[in-house]
Parts: structure tokens; sequence; C-alpha cells
């Protein structure tokens, strides 16, 4: 059973950069792919991006560049930097597994989420 | 991109009435399709992939159907634990991307 749990500032002032770590733990981290997504308040789903842990990444073209997800294979931990934030970036932000094998391309685990608000 | 669109955008259903909620992709997305459970303040919880694939330990009573550009997720004997927001979300191609929600009301 994958078990992740985000972590790093629930507060980000303006045209800061939003930082936040998944730790993973009860899986390999060479199983999946590993991916953050986001939920402003009220609203759906947005998938930001993922990584393997070769280092491959793919990204929401809808960040414009502002995005960049990182591995640290022995920590066990995968990243999401997401720079020049601005009110609209304020969400849940959540890491998940991406299940990839057969029929399976799904996100099968999640990790509790963590609100991150931006202002001043 | 995909867009997902899913009706209703809301319902409500007595216990044991069966509930069907559909999920358009703008354009195919072949099987590659998943379903996840919302409750408030949760994470979102995958039910089905791959169209049809129950994911372990989902209850029996989830389904899921279709192909292509058109599918449902039907729950075919509610409980009042199936209140929530579910989701449609494509995997066939990158940008990964999520319907709007269907928020269900089991009374």
């Amino acid at each position: 059973q994958v078990r992740l749990q985000e972590s790093g500032p629930g507060l980000v002032k303006p045209s800061e950069t939003l930082s936040l770590t998944c730790t993973v733990s009860g899986a390999a981290i060479n199983s999946y792919f590993w991916s953050w997504m986001r939920q402003p308040p009220g609203k759906g789903l947005e998938w930001l991006g993922y990584i393997y842990y070769s280092g491959s990444t793919n990204y929401n073209p809808s960040l414009k560049s502002r995005v960049t997800i990182s591995i640290d294979t022995s920590e066990r931990q995968f990243s999401l930097n997401l720079n020049s934030v601005t009110a609209a970036d304020t969400a849940v932000y959540y890491c998940a597994s991406l299940g990839m094998t057969g029929i399976m391309r799904a996100f099968d685990s999640w990790g509790p989420g963590t609100m991150v608000t931006v202002s001043s | 991109d995909i867009q997902m669109t899913q009706s209703p955008s809301s319902l409500s259903a007595s216990i044991g009435d069966r509930v069907t909620i559909t999920c358009r992709a703008s354009q195919s997305v072949s099987v590659h399709l998943s379903w996840y459970q919302q409750t408030t303040g949760k994470p979102p919880k995958l039910l089905i992939y791959g169209t049809s694939s129950l994911q372990s330990g989902v209850p029996s009573r989830f389904s899921g159907s279709g192909s292509g550009t058109d599918f449902t997720l039907t729950i075919s004997s509610p409980e009042p634990e199936d209140s929530a927001t579910y989701y449609c979300q494509q995997s066939y191609s990158t940008p990964y991307t999520f319907g709007q929600g269907t928020k269900v009301e089991i009374k």
C-alpha cells in the first residue's frame, strides 16, 4: 500500500516560489510515476505534472514553464516548485502515485493534501 | 487538451436507487478513463480505471462502461456513504484532464 505525505509552507507571498515535498512509503520509488495535482477551494482538479524515478518529467503546458518537479530517490521524496505565484495558485496541493502498467493509467494513491495560500 | 464534460452536475437519489453519471470526452480517449470519489476534506479515491476495472477494495456496486468518447459510472444500489463528488479523468494523452465533477447526494 503506497502512502504519501505532502509537506511545505502553507503561506507563500505573491511572485515568490511555492515549494512542496512528497514523501513516499510502502512502495519502491521506481514502481510508479509520481504526480502533483491541485484543487482550488470549491473547484475541480488540475494535473500539474509527473516525474519518473529516472528523472523524466511531463508538465501541464497551462503552467507556462513555471513548474518544476524533481525527485530524490535516496530520500524517497519528490518535490514541486511553482514560481511567480499569484492568488490564482491558492489551492490544496496533492501528490499521487500514477500507475502505468497495462490497462492501469490512473492515480491510485493520494496524499491527504496540503492547503497553500498565496497572499502578502 | 482533451476536455472532459460530466453530467449531471449534481443529483439526489434515494438509498437503493440506481445512479448513473456520464462523462464525455472532446476526442477519443480509447479506454483510458478513470473515476474518482471525493468526500469533503479528503483526497480523491480511485474507483474505476481502464473504463471498467474496479480498483481493489472498491465495492462491487460501482461499475464503469463506455469507450472512445462516452463513458458511464453506475452505482447499482447506493448507500448513504456514497454521497460524494465524483470525477472522471482521462489518461490517454497529456495534459491529463478531469471532468468538472458530479455532486451526488444519497438520502
